[in-house]
């Protein structure tokens, strides 16, 4: 079974750009997460999407924004990027939203800004 | 207070030993517990998740929660060298709608 995928691993931007990230769940999984790791940092939320709603969001300003598509896939924009955005981030996806399902991490897409 | 507090670490223990790695939390409301184990420049990778008082048992990994003390833990026996890794505890809260909150995790090393 395929675990969670995002593209791309790397990602090279200047300030004032947009980004885009892309995450694939677990085939069965409708619940997509959002975090944010910067150097050092604990894993901060960012965005909670399930059956292609927004759920929940973190303390990030506007310009973090993202959606879900209907075969669950998701992607985070970023836009008017600041050096500070400069970090791991990391999708998770689990079969249901809520409190009670684990959820399980891809291996990130690492955002650097020049 | 932090709403889910570990101490940073380095927890350092001889091969073999057991890591004993602890985590309080905030909300007394919380249902859902997980610990995560972080290599370096890798994603966090599940290892257990306890959802009731009591411990809960996996190979070398046994998780213990109590509830009223707001407190979990995560005891790996018989360390080994590649169980070196930072070790998140996270916590579903009920109170911040189900978003699951992350300790900034403990560095374990596990000395050969």
């Amino acid at each position: 079974e395929a675990g969670v995928t995002q593209s791309p691993t790397h990602l090279i931007k200047t300030r004032g750009q947009q980004a885009t990230l892309r995450c694939s769940p677990i085939s069965g999984h409708t619940s997509v997460y959002w975090y944010q790791q910067a150097l050092g940092l604990g894993l901060q939320f960012l965005l909670w999407y399930d059956e292609g709603e927004e759920r929940n969001r973190g303390n990030f300003p506007p310009r973090f924004s993202g959606r879900q598509f209907p075969n669950y896939s998701s992607e985070l924009n970023v836009n008017a990027l600041e050096l500070e955005d400069s970090a791991l981030y990391l999708c998770a996806s689990s079969l249901q939203g809520g409190d009670v399902q684990p959820q399980h991490f891809g291996d990130g897409t690492r955002l650097s800004i020049l | 207070q932090k709403e889910v507090e570990q101490n940073s670490g380095p927890l350092s223990v001889p091969e073999g030993a057991i890591a004993s790695l602890n985590c309080t939390y905030s909300d007394r409301g919380s249902q859902s517990f997980f610990w995560y184990r972080q290599y370096s420049g890798k994603s966090p990778e599940l290892i257990m998740s306890i959802y009731s008082n009591g411990d809960k048992e996996d190979g070398r990994f046994t998780a213990q929660l109590n509830k009223a003390s707001q407190y979990v833990s995560l005891l790996i026996r018989d360390s080994q060298p590649s169980d070196s890794a930072t070790y998140l505890c996270a916590v579903n809260m009920l109170r911040s709608s189900y978003k699951l909150i992350f300790g900034s995790g403990t560095r374990l090393l596990v000395r050969p």
